[in-house]
């Protein structure tokens, strides 16, 4: 069974600073890895995913996340962050389609970390 | 637009009474989730539907049900067996059950026991 662990459970930064937010990710066989944004009292967005090929994913708001599977890790990345990234971000996992098939592509989400952007 | 409507925004329930919680999509996916979030414990699976008429339980299915007789349609109800309900209900569906296929989450409802 896969897992996901986010390393930090709130992350304090300042208008304009850049930020990670770091995703561990513990499976056997090949996943596919997403990132989703939550504001406070709504649903979950995508941000990004990770299915295959480059290891660098682009998503929406400038943020970026690089797989490395050697660490197995999936780390999200923006370069320089504005009030409104304020939000909670969670990372998520789920098998691959070559990883011998699963009966419902259970996603398995991480605790999330609070994103603060502070002025 | 498309998406996926919850109602309502806020419930309140005395303890001991049933509670439906609905979910309505209009992306026309086959795949629908039903979640709980609690601060601190990211998001568990309730239950799942990869097709209309058939479901299956996730992780914490224990004290709730569902049904699908609609492909549009997977409403949640909470029974009174359901030791702490009080928490964040999130509908999500995807276009197949496929892992790579995204989910789409609705606004949530979070429900109040006392």
């Amino acid at each position: 069974a896969q897992s996901v662990t986010q390393l930090d459970s709130q992350v304090p930064v300042f208008e304009e600073a850049p930020v990670e937010l770091r995703c561990n990710y513990s499976s056997s066989v090949s996943v596919y890895l997403f990132w989703y944004v939550q504001y406070p009292n709504q649903g979950l967005q995508l941000l990004l995913k990770y299915l295959s090929g480059s290891t660098l994913v682009k998503g929406i708001n400038g943020f970026e996340a690089e797989f490395n599977k050697s660490q197995t890790s999936f780390h999200l990345r923006k370069p320089s962050v504005h009030i409104s990234d304020t939000a909670e971000y969670f990372c998520a996992v789920t098998l691959g389609i070559n990883a011998g098939g699963t009966s419902y592509g259970k996603l398995t989400f991480g605790q999330g970390t609070i994103l603060t952007v502070h002025p | 637009d498309g998406g996926i409507t919850q109602s309502p925004k806020y419930l309140f329930r005395k303890e001991g009474q049933n509670v439906t919680l609905s979910c309505e999509q209009n992306l026309n996916h086959d795949a629908m989730y039903w979640y709980r979030q609690d601060p601190g414990q990211g998001l568990r699976l309730i239950y799942y539907s990869q097709i209309v008429n058939d479901f299956q339980k996730g992780d914490i299915a224990e004290g709730y049900s569902v049904s699908r007789e609609k492909k549009e349609s997977f409403p949640l109800t909470v029974t009174s067996a359901q030791k702490n309900p009080t928490a964040f209900y999130l509908c999500a569906s995807r276009r197949t059950a496929e892992g790579g296929s995204p989910l789409h989450f609705g606004n949530g409802t979070r429900l109040t026991v006392t």
